[in-house]
């Protein structure tokens, strides 16, 4: 079966630090794979999608970048980090099924950024 | 591009009782995919129940079921006997194109109280 690792679970970074959060799927190939952020009592906001490795596809203009050195990891990197990158960040992976039925994303389960 | 609205930002009902979660949307397309997804205090999320907008028939899903109206743009979902583990953020969610991008309405946090 497909599973979809996000770590790490909570991470507290001061301004300016970099950041990377990573994301890996198991038990599926070649996965669409996407990066959202979800700010205090809102909804999710895609910031990037990959369909390949190398290929990243931004959604938002940002102080975050994504990289897809693997098939199956995903990973979301920044060089300095800023006060407004704090929030709840998800990565899920698109499943079509067996199907060909679409069945909607998997997601991870989440990191939670503070930025201080 | 389209847009998912949810104009209940808080709900509550009763253990047992029936509550019914609004959502609209925008687009010009005519086949999609809509979703209910749950985010319970552990901020997980789980999907509820999907519906493909070709097929009329409304998706049900054990306690919870939609009433998809293409029409209207419409996709609301209804939880009967409701449970303290519905206690949740429900956001729906709307998803066309290859890239299977999905745009998520702002959420309604639902409390189900004993």
């Amino acid at each position: 079966s497909q599973t979809i690792h996000q770590w790490p679970a909570t991470l507290v970074q001061p301004v300016g630090s970099p950041l990377s959060l990573e994301c890996t799927v198991e038990g599926t190939s070649n996965p669409n794979l996407y990066w959202y952020r979800q700010a205090a009592g809102r909804g999710l906001q895609l910031l990037f999608y990959s369909v390949g490795i190398g290929q990243i596809s931004s959604e938002v203009p940002q102080n975050l970048s994504a990289s897809r050195p693997q098939d199956r990891q995903f990973i979301l990197s920044s060089k300095k980090l800023l006060l407004s990158d704090s929030g709840f960040y998800l990565c899920a992976w698109s499943d079509w099924g067996t199907t060909k039925s679409y069945y909607g994303y998997t997601f991870g389960s989440g990191t939670r950024l503070t930025v201080v | 591009a389209q847009t998912v609205t949810q104009s209940q930002p808080e709900m509550s009902v009763q253990e047992a009782e029936t509550v019914t979660l609004s959502c609209t949307y925008d687009t010009s397309e005519n086949n999609y995919y809509l979703f209910w997804y749950k985010q319970p205090p552990s901020r997980q999320m789980i999907l509820v129940i999907r519906q493909e907008a070709y097929k009329q028939q409304n998706a049900t899903e054990n306690r919870f079921s939609v009433n998809f109206q293409k029409a209207a743009k419409s996709f609301s979902l209804k939880i009967s006997d409701s449970q303290l583990g519905d206690t949740a953020m429900y956001f729906c969610a709307f998803m066309k194109g290859s890239y299977q991008k999905v745009t998520f309405g702002t959420g309604t946090k639902l409390q189900v109280i004993p």
